[in-house]
């Protein structure tokens, strides 16, 4: 497989349950991200791993817990949720942690909902 | 504080027309711009990216213009077809965070035959 996957492609969870979300990308890249996507509004940059070392927390709330084990695999860890985190998850990968200058590829992303 | 604006209606052009999609921001200085596509249920595909000290880009029926004195950038799709239907986003980069990227909203661009 090529690019970045991610899975699930769906997920519905109720308020106390703990899930994760799965990142993985095939491209050799060294640093990834993950994005919150919400209806109306701008993609929100939540983390940001450079090498497996988490390089940017964008004042996410720690119900949101990420893991990255290696360059290639990106996880997103899901505890005790609210509503109001029902999103498009976007998981993205670049060569390196530049960002601003790096072309970003993404995955399709997970469809969260949160009862 | 600071903003990026993009079109918050859908733009409806005819097939074979330009498309011009604008992206204004307030209270930055990017070094970089980046322009996305994406498609309903999708994740965003890169198309192009332009330096503040470049004042257009291009490929193939795409440009992207940057002008950091009004602080827009314009993307064009000349010859439009029904497929480059999507949103588009664009999204700004700066010099002294590199680590991220900014995104606006996103444009909705509709081409009809």
């Amino acid at each position: 497989e090529t690019g970045v996957t991610q899975t699930p492609r769906h997920l519905v969870m109720g308020m106390t349950n703990k899930k994760s979300l799965k990142c993985e990308q095939h491209l050799g890249h060294n640093a990834m991200y993950w994005y919150k996507q919400s209806a109306k509004k701008p993609l929100e940059l939540m983390f940001v791993y450079s090498l497996e070392e988490r390089v940017e927390n964008n004042s996410v709330p720690s119900r949101f817990s990420p893991e990255c084990p290696n360059s290639s695999h990106l996880f997103l860890h899901l505890h005790t949720l609210q509503p109001e985190d029902s999103a498009l998850y976007l998981c993205a990968s670049s060569q390196e942690g530049r960002g601003a200058t790096d072309t970003q590829y993404f995955g399709p992303g997970t469809r969260l909902t949160v009862l | 504080s600071q903003k990026i604006e993009q079109n918050s209606e859908a733009l409806n052009i005819q097939e074979g027309k330009t498309a011009t999609l604008t992206c204004n921001y307030t209270n930055y200085s990017p070094a970089y711009l980046q322009w996305y596509r994406q498609d309903p249920g999708r994740g965003p595909v890169f198309l192009l990216l332009i330096r503040e000290n470049e004042k257009e880009k291009r490929k193939e029926r795409l440009k992207v213009t940057f002008d950091t004195t009004l602080k827009q950038s314009l993307f064009h799709i000349t010859a439009s077809q029904p497929a480059d239907s999507a949103t588009y986003l664009c999204a700004l980069g700066t010099s002294y965070n590199t680590d991220k990227l900014i995104f606006g909203t996103g444009t909705r661009l509709q081409v009809f035959p």
